[in-house]
């Protein structure tokens, strides 16, 4: 079982709605990522949150917005996407040293689909 | 900038037989980690194995095995007896040691190589 948890594992969305993804982890990491992964792409960043506090964004539309409500909860919220926004959208979570060896632990992801 | 190169795009290999997964990187930078993670198509990204630059030693875990030559700039990626369940895309990925305000530095990936184990 993966220690980040993701949910849904699937979601289907027309273009008009508005639907989050949830990402949880418990092993006490301080940061947390969102990343997006196209078919046969690498993972792109999205988001970084450190001690949930914004960090990073990698000029990410509007139409998409993280929240981090405490330290181990991270959201994305959803909001008239686009079909091009039909991807694996993947939560990780990380230790704040720079050099933690075991890098960062990533979630098994939400299949977006917007029709 | 740095980058990651992986330049087999897919590989097959026999069951029970080694294979190994390539990866260059380029980077002006002293301090730097090198990682390789696994991504069957459940889509989980699985770390497997990381190097730190200033390690000497290669870094193994199990029957990962990472393969670095820092002159080469090089990070191949070792699986000794395949399984079938090996069968799924490696992703070779560098992290910049930048430290954005207490997370860790972002990971640049490479494009992946997808490994099928035949029977």
């Amino acid at each position: 079982d993966t220690e980040v948890t993701q949910t849904p594992k699937h979601l289907v969305m027309g273009m008009t709605n508005k639907k989050s993804l949830k990402c949880e982890q418990h092993m006490g990491h301080r940061a947390m990522y969102w990343y997006k992964q196209k078919a046969k792409k690498p993972p792109e960043l999205m988001f970084v949150y450190s001690y949930e506090k914004l960090s990073i964004n990698e000029s990410v539309p509007s139409r998409f917005s993280p929240e981090c409500p405490n330290s181990s909860l991270l959201n994305l919220h959803l909001h008239a996407l686009q079909p091009e926004d039909s991807a694996l959208y993947l939560c990780a979570s990380s230790q704040g040293r720079k050099r933690a060896a075991k890098g960062r632990t990533f979630g098994s992801g939400t299949r977006l689909t917007v029709v | 900038a740095q980058k990651i190169t992986q330049t087999q795009p897919g590989m097959f290999v026999q069951e029970k037989e080694a294979v190994t997964l390539d990866c260059t990187y380029d980077t002006s930078d002293q301090s730097y980690g090198l990682f390789w993670y696994k991504q069957p198509s459940s889509g989980e990204m699985i770390f497997l194995i990381y190097q730190g630059s200033y390690d000497e030693q290669n870094a193994t875990e199990g029957r990962y095995s990472l393969n670095f030559q820092k002159a080469r700039k090089s990070a191949n990626l070792v699986i000794s007896a395949s399984q079938l369940g090996d069968s799924a895309m490696y992703f070779c990925a560098m992290r910049e040691e930048m430290n954005y305000g207490g997370s860790q530095g972002n990971l640049i990936f490479g494009k992946g190589t997808k490994l099928s184990v035949k029977p």
